[in-house]
């Protein structure tokens, strides 16, 4: 399962504290997203990028922030802004931003708010 | 923008069973239908993928159809395994869309023994 990599597994953190969420990949990939997923949900899309330096707003980017200053590296921030933060993170990466690339996923993190 | 709807929510089958998922979409445009498992915990890995210009593709017990007029694409595993009990999505892209992959609300499967 290597290729793409989260840190940490578990993530604690106390109302009002922002917290950073590591994704990694050595694919080689030009795209990578970053998904929530609530128990008995599907994945949404926080935010997204195509290419270095660059990103998108995905369908619940508010209370969230991104950075893309490398290729392999695409790191979330949860902010304090974002009223209901416990879930489970996903990243995943993709070879094209085209339309029709597979995005392999990252073991996830789990961030609960005490 | 693409809306996807999966149902059933849940589905119990007995092993050696068949089990069918179903997803419709909403974005004509779209052209990318993946599949992906998620068993408990653990990240989600695709299993299958329909691509617009077919209309079923096959991989050993699993079959995805996909029926571009009425909108919907479904899931079919043959012979159910215990092993297949797990979480599954289905996930709709469209062409010039960043990669965006929007993802029904899936299906837990559960195959008794």
């Amino acid at each position: 399962d290597g290729g793409i990599t989260q840190s940490p597994k578990y993530l604690f953190r106390k109302e009002g504290q922002n917290v950073t969420l590591s994704c990694e990949q050595n694919l080689n990939h030009d795209a990578m997203y970053w998904y929530r997923q609530d128990p008995g949900q599907g994945l949404r899309l926080i935010y997204y990028s195509q290419i270095v330096n660059d990103f998108q707003k995905g369908d619940i980017a508010e209370g969230y922030s991104v950075s893309r200053e490398k290729k392999e590296s695409f790191p979330l921030t949860v902010t304090s802004a974002q009223k209901n933060p416990t879930a489970f993170y996903l990243c995943a990466s993709s070879t094209t931003s085209g339309g029709d690339g597979e995005q392999f996923f990252g073991p996830g993190t789990r961030l609960t708010v005490l | 923008g693409e809306n996807v709807e999966q149902h059933p929510s849940t589905l119990s089958v007995q092993e050696g069973d068949s089990a069918v998922i179903k997803c419709t979409y909403s974005d004509s445009a779209s052209n990318y239908f993946p599949w992906y498992k998620q068993e408990l915990g653990k990240r989600p890995q695709l299993i299958i993928d329909i691509r617009s210009n077919v209309g079923e593709k096959k991989d050993q017990r699993i079959a995805v159809t996909l029926n571009k007029t009425a909108k919907h694409f479904s899931l079919h595993i043959t012979e159910t395994q215990p092993e297949d009990s797990a979480v599954y999505f289905c996930a709709a892209m469209g062409f010039n869309q960043g990669g965006k992959l929007i993802f029904g609300q899936g299906t837990e499967l559960s195959v008794k023994p």
